[in-house]
């Protein structure tokens, strides 16, 4: 099993401020099959990157994924108020597919 | 607009039974593979099982394998996950999801408890 590691487990930061969230696999992975997702209370996932950079629909610019191997990042480059949320990366390559533990980004 | 209808969820005791429906409008769904992934309310995403397009093959998390059983009946644009001999640690918010990953449900919630 592929284990995904997030860090740090809570961010506190101001909106405008640049938030970067690190997902670290315990095998490597290759790009085509690493996601970000955003979650917020009482809400379902909803799908931010695929393909480790590759913005899902409707998401803004300021989100951007990166990374390589066993490596990866997400990158808020200004908070918004509406983005104080929870954030999960996860793999598809490997069965069983697998999340990390979340990163919270909460208001500072 | 694709849409992940789930119902079937509710309040069971330990060692029973469950099925958990999700109707999908907005895509060919013949032509989709589903997922399910569970949370524990205050946790994290589990990846809980996969079905591929016919439905010939599937795929679980060793927490479930033996207990679970994905299906999906293409007719009537539906998947399944029948839930057996449920245990206090199923308890969670249930979502299917569209392969790709951009699809989910609104999430229904399992509670296991006497």
């Amino acid at each position: 099993e592929i284990v995904m590691t997030q860090s740090p487990a809570t961010l506190s930061l101001s909106p405008g401020e640049r938030a970067t969230l690190s997902c670290r696999a315990s095998q490597t992975v290759y790009n085509s099959y690493l996601s970000w997702y955003q979650q917020k209370p009482g809400q379902a996932p909803r799908l931010l990157i695929y393909g480790t950079s590759t913005r899902a629909t409707g998401i803004p610019a300021r989100f951007s994924g990166s990374g390589s191997g066993t490596d990866f990042t997400l990158t808020i480059s200004s908070l918004q108020p509406e983005d104080f949320a929870v954030y999960y990366c996860q793999q598809d390559y490997n069965l069983p597919l697998t999340f990390g533990g979340g990163s919270k980004v909460e208001i500072k | 607009e694709v849409q992940l209808v789930e119902s079937g969820g509710g309040l069971v005791q330990p060692g029973g039974s469950l099925r958990l429906s999700c109707t999908a409008s907005g895509f060919t769904f013949t032509t989709s593979w589903m997922h399910w992934v569970r949370q524990v309310p205050g946790k994290g995403l589990v990846w809980v099982a996969r079905i591929n397009t016919d439905g010939t093959s599937t795929s679980y998390a060793d927490a479930v394998k033996g207990r679970f059983t994905i299906s999906r009946d293409n007719a009537k644009n539906t998947v399944y996950l029948q839930m057996n001999s449920l245990r206090a640690d199923d308890t969670a918010v249930y979502y299917c999801v569209k392969d790709g990953w951009g699809s989910w449900g609104q999430g229904n919630l399992v509670t296991v408890s006497s």
